[in-house]
């Protein structure tokens, strides 16, 4: 079983904060990374998908940047708002059996 | 619209029984997987298929079986040989290349009594 590791488990901030949180995952066998946020009561929803080392993606005040070589990825919220109140999920897809594996996902609390 | 749809959303079985959960979906995706939530515990794989008439298993394939006749379908039967069958089970696809992201239905709530 292949192993993807989110920490933490879960975290609460301040509204108007920032925070970020890990995925770590086997450095070989690397096809891509996802990111996905799950709200309550909601379907899992793509954030990013990222291929190369290095890269980094950003989608409003939601980053994440990617490190193959050593099998983490960050994901980073900027000026937390309730509205980001959700579990993040990461997701490794293997390139030698296409297997899309998440990891146990970090939950977001943030108090207004 | 497109879409992929999960049927139904609960769903009661008595021990012993099998139940097929339904999966369809119109995006036209290559690949599909299904995944197996506990409560506390993240998505596990139970099985997936990269192409029509194609499946592997995941983490988890004992007492389950699918199949994969038609692109937009891959329907799970969770069989008696399931020990802890009661779950919340989502169903994904995605078009199958590596940078492509996953879709994912509404899931659904299995409950064994």
């Amino acid at each position: 079983i292949l192993n993807v590791e989110q920490s933490p488990q879960s975290l609460h901030v301040q509204e108007g904060d920032s925070t970020n949180f890990t995925c770590s995952f086997p450095s070989s066998n690397f096809y891509a990374l996802h990111w996905y946020r799950w709200e309550t009561a909601k379907s899992p929803e793509a954030l990013f998908v990222m291929t190369l080392n290095g890269d980094e993606k950003k989608k409003g005040r939601i980053s994440a940047t990617l490190n193959t070589k050593e099998g983490y990825s960050y994901l980073y919220i900027k000026g937390s708002q309730p509205e980001d109140s959700a579990t993040y999920l990461c997701a490794f897809y293997a390139m030698s059996d296409y297997k899309l594996s998440f990891g146990a996902g970090t939950t977001v609390t943030v108090r207004a | 619209d497109g879409g992929i749809t999960q049927s139904p959303k609960y769903l009661f079985r008595k021990e012993g029984q099998n139940v097929t959960l339904s999966c369809e979906q119109n995006l036209n995706h290559d690949a599909m997987y299904w995944y197996r939530q506990d409560p506390g515990q993240g998505l596990r794989l139970i099985y997936y298929s990269q192409i029509v008439n194609d499946f592997q298993k995941g983490d988890i394939a004992e007492g389950y079986s699918v199949s994969r006749e038609k692109k937009e379908s891959f329907p799970l039967t969770v069989t008696s040989a399931q020990k802890n069958p009661t779950a919340f089970y989502l169903c994904a696809s995605r078009p199958g290349q590596a940078n492509t992201e996953a879709f994912f239905g509404q899931g659904t709530r299995l409950t064994v009594v």
